[in-house]
């Protein structure tokens, strides 16, 4: 079956960039997302991105594609504290039925 | 603008049981997804329902069942409870054909002993 994969944990200092990275194996996928859980909570949408585009900005968050590699990363400018929870990176293809990374645990420490 | 509810939060069953989780999408949403989160892992895709009809499955056995009904609440039923069923448990809901573009309830923790 398609793959998602992602490093498991990543620790930044407050007010640095965080880059969270994920790669694919779905050459069909047609939409890219980035979820956020917080402990104890659901999935919070935080941005997708289309195929065709290579790069996608809202705010804080960037969203780097690269298609040929199958690689997806998301960085996070000015990281605060609350940023600290599970990143999921996840992809639909011709499906549209999502597959999810295994996530990436920002640690964000003052 | 209701969000996603989910309930019960927490629910404790015995190995071989039956059970029910049940989930209110958001205010215009049509679709329902379910999913299954065990520690450590990410949610897996159980199955889907729009229009009260089953509407793609991921890789879970027929004990896994759902319902959808005209108000597009939702309804999983877990039979045969086996320990490795002991997860959380992921509503999510959307417009139809917007799977990635859901909107999560915060789930059910399904402990089975």
């Amino acid at each position: 079956g398609e793959d998602v994969e992602q490093s498991l944990f990543l620790s930044v200092r407050e007010g640095d960039s965080s880059v969270i990275n994920c790669t694919y194996t779905d050459s069909s996928s047609t939409y890219l997302y980035w979820y956020k859980q917080e402990p104890g909570a659901g999935l919070q949408l935080l941005t997708y991105i289309f195929s065709n585009m290579d790069m996608k900005q809202d705010q804080r968050l960037t969203v780097l594609l690269n298609k040929k590699d199958k690689h997806l990363s998301l960085r996070i400018a000015d990281t605060q504290t609350g940023d600290s929870a599970i990143y999921f990176c996840a992809e639909t293809g011709g499906s549209y039925i999502p597959t999810f990374g295994r996530g990436t645990s920002l640690i964000v420490h003052p | 603008e209701t969000g996603v509810t989910q309930s019960p939060t927490h629910l404790i069953k015995t190995r071989g049981q039956q059970v029910t989780l049940r989930c209110s999408s958001q205010s215009g949403h049509n679709t329902v997804s379910w999913y299954q989160q065990a520690l450590g892992q990410g949610p897996q895709f159980i199955f889907q329902y729009y229009r009260e009809e089953e509407n793609g499955r991921g890789n879970f056995p027929p004990r896994f069942s759902g319902l959808q009904f005209p108000n597009y609440s939702s309804e999983l039923n877990v039979n045969a409870l086996e320990l490795d069923d002991s997860a959380l448990y992921l509503c999510a809901s959307s417009l139809a054909g917007q799977a990635g573009e859901q909107y999560f309830g915060p789930g059910t923790r399904l402990t089975v002993t």
